[in-house]
């Protein structure tokens, strides 16, 4: 069965170092998205990705943050300069379709990401 | 705002004893309302899709339902392995995003 996947699963850095987390998302799925889950807090929506370009994003999503699909498979979320607040575990999902549709999205395992 | 809750916060209950959990949502539009399992640092793993109220859905010992303001996920005699944190989601309809409720933690207890 198709998943999405993520690297690496556990990353730590130094506040104000830059970070890349990937993901790989489902091969036929159109829609990418990254959401962040504060240890002990909800699940929160970061951005989503359609067509090579951002279509939605959230307060959080600030100029600290970028995405990219650098190839067909591949899509990262990049931190620029880590704040202690980033640490968290973040979330890549897929779905089929977007904005017109119902699709349920399909999320990664996860990578862990501590900020010291 | 939108708003999405879910009680209770935490559950336990012993193997075989069924209950249910709530999602309570206020949303401009709904266009789908999800429910996810996620086990402690994983995932969260998708179980079903309501569309629209008087839906149900079941697998296994879950079964989901949807009204106008909230849904339902009833566990059947639960077994220990049902064990996790159960999250609501809904999907506005002008976004693409979800907008989760904190979850519920269900532990059953052999």
């Amino acid at each position: 069965e198709p998943e999405v996947t993520q690297t690496p699963s556990h990353q730590v850095t130094q506040m104000g170092q830059e970070v890349i987390l990937r993901c790989v998302p489902i091969s036929n799925h159109l829609y990418f998205y990254w959401y962040r889950q504060i240890l002990g807090q909800k699940v929160e929506f970061l951005v989503s990705f359609y067509n090579n370009e951002i279509s939605e994003k959230s307060e959080i999503f600030d100029d600290q943050f970028s995405v990219e699909r650098p190839d067909g498979s591949n899509f990262t979320l990049k931190i620029r300069s880590t704040k202690l607040e980033d640490s968290a575990m973040y979330f890549c999902a897929s779905s089929r379709q977007g904005l017109r549709s119902y699709n349920e999205q399909f999320f990664g395992p996860g990578t862990r990401l501590t900020v010291l | 705002e939108d708003q999405v809750t879910q009680s209770p916060e935490a559950l336990r209950l012993q193997e075989g004893e069924s209950s249910s959990l709530n999602c309570s949502y206020t949303v401009s539009g709904l266009r789908g309302l999800f429910w996810y399992r996620q086990d402690p640092g994983k995932g969260p793993e998708f179980l079903f899709t309501l569309y629209s109220a008087g839906e149900e859905k079941e697998k296994e010992r879950l079964k989901a339902t949807l009204t106008k303001k909230e849904s339902f996920l009833h566990i059947t005699a639960p077994k220990p392995e049902d064990s996790a944190t159960y999250l609501c989601a809904v999907r506005r309809d002008y976004g693409q995003n979800f907008v989760f409720g904190p979850g519920t933690r269900l532990s059953v207890l052999p």
